[in-house]
């Protein structure tokens, strides 16, 4: 199956730089790559998300990359604020007959320093 | 208000007592999906459907049964719940075009 891994863990930025996450995954059949952020004790959130046709998205402040040859995604945050601090999830998504599988990174809590 | 809802928020329950998780939405989607978030591994898919009678399994099945007899309804099923099933699920749904999911808030299940 899909094997999807998330660097970094952990990631501590000031004020108005920009993070980066990076994203990778081992099926050409995934084709559908969505990024999450999840607040403590709430529910993930779709943050911007990239098919596998498309090279770059970018919404305000936040894009995504994807390289389809070489199975990696990025999420780019420009300008960080504190509220951006949260836990980012990537995952890997394959629609087949009997309906969506999905494979998730295991997470990066982003820590925006004021 | 469109959303997905889950029932109970929290449970905690014996080993072997079978107890169901309900999840619900309001907004006709045909996906739905059932996760489980464990700290450091991230959200795991459990099993999946994409309409009425239509499920499968996801990455980590074992232990868990689904129906989904309405549109609207996803229930997960635990038979003989173990101490590993400890966890907070998710459940979520997709409209048939896009591939967005909306969560549900979640449900913390402790198995003691």
């Amino acid at each position: 199956g899909e094997n999807v891994e998330q660097h970094p863990s952990t990631l501590s930025v000031q004020e108005g730089d920009s993070a980066v996450i990076k994203c990778t995954y081992s099926d050409s059949a995934s084709n559908y790559f969505p990024w999450y952020k999840q607040e403590l004790g709430k529910r993930p959130q779709l943050i911007i998300d990239i098919r596998s046709n498309v090279g770059e998205k970018k919404d305000q402040r936040i894009a995504v990359t994807l390289n389809k040859t070489a199975k990696h995604f990025s999420l780019h945050i420009t300008e960080t604020q504190p509220e951006d601090s949260a836990v980012y999830f990537c995952a890997a998504g394959q629609g087949g007959r009997t309906g969506n599988q999905f494979y998730f990174g295991t997470g990066t809590s982003l820590t925006v320093i004021p | 208000e469109a959303q997905v809802t889950q029932n109970p928020r929290y449970l905690i329950t014996v080993t072997g007592k079978k107890l169901t998780v309900t999840c619900s939405q309001n907004m006709n989607h045909e996906y739905m999906s059932w996760y489980r978030q464990d700290p450091g591994l991230g959200l795991r898919q459990i099993y999946y459907s994409m309409n009425v009678e239509v499920t499968d399994k996801g990455d980590v099945p074992e232990g868990y049964k689904v129906s989904r007899k309405e549109k609207r309804n996803f229930p997960l099923i635990l038979e003989s719940p173990s101490p590993n099933q400890t966890s907070l699920y998710f459940c979520a749904s997709s409209s048939y075009r896009g591939n967005e999911q909306f969560f549900g808030p979640g449900t913390r299940l402790t198995v003691l």
